[in-house]
């Protein structure tokens, strides 16, 4: 089964540091990985995607992720910080649907929480 | 526009009543998604609709109930749940694969916090 892990809980960096927070995953086959942010009592929200091409990828809001495959990992990274980025982050890879005709399946990590203190 | 939207926000409901979330999109996407969410936890699939027809179960309890009327449209439809099923219900969409298997990101909706008293 594909699945991903997000191995710390929390991540405490000061504002204007740079921040990674970190994601390694397990899968047959290539990997399609994602990254959500979810503030409080909201939903989850895009913010990036690893299919193919160019292992460094750009997303939204200053965030990018870095995909190393030789480490099968998939670390979420920014260059200063915002106190406004605290908030819960879930990395995520597409799941096997038992079908073909099932969507998208998603597979969660753990998520981490970021706190980033002024 | 990448907006799926939910009603209602907030839920309070008993173990003996019937009640529906609802969830919408208007980005033409064919494949939507109902999820639970705990506390702190990550979102748990419960079901997915591919163009409008229920293709995973992920062994939810019949308390529970699907329905896709259309294409934009996806209720969640609740009875007799016990307090346990309080939690964050969440809505999202995505484009289905296309003929090369390419995977799209979903879009999750803001979600109805349910309460079973």
């Amino acid at each position: 089964a594909q699945s991903v892990a997000q191995p710390e809980d929390q991540v405490n960096v000061a504002e204007g540091n740079p921040l990674t927070v970190k994601c390694t995953y397990s899968v047959s086959g290539n990997p399609y990985l994602f990254w959500y942010v979810q503030y409080p009592n909201r939903g989850l929200q895009f913010l990036l995607k690893y299919i193919t091409g160019d292992n460094l990828v750009k997303g939204s809001y200053g965030f990018e992720a870095e995909f190393n495959k030789s480490q099968t990992s998939f670390h979420l990274k920014k260059p200063s910080a915002l106190v406004s980025d605290s908030a819960l982050y879930f990395c995520a890879v597409r799941d096997i649907a038992p079908n073909n005709n099932a969507g998208n399946m998603l597979t969660f990590g753990g998520g981490t929480r970021l706190m980033v203190k002024p | 526009d990448t907006e799926v939207t939910q009603t209602p926000k907030h839920l309070v409901m008993g173990m003996t009543n019937k009640k529906s979330l609802k969830c919408e999109q208007h980005m033409g996407h064919r494949a939507m998604y109902w999820y639970k969410q705990k506390a702190k936890k990550p979102p748990e699939l419960m079901f997915v609709y591919s163009y409008e027809k229920l293709s995973i179960n992920e062994s939810v309890p019949s308390r529970f109930s699907p329905e896709c009327p259309n294409s934009s449209l996806l209720n969640l439809h609740l009875h007799a749940l016990q307090p346990e099923d309080s939690a964050l219900y969440l809505c999202a969409s995505s484009q289905d694969r296309d003929g090369s298997g390419r995977s799209y990101e979903q879009y999750f909706g803001p979600g109805t916090r349910l309460t079973v008293t």
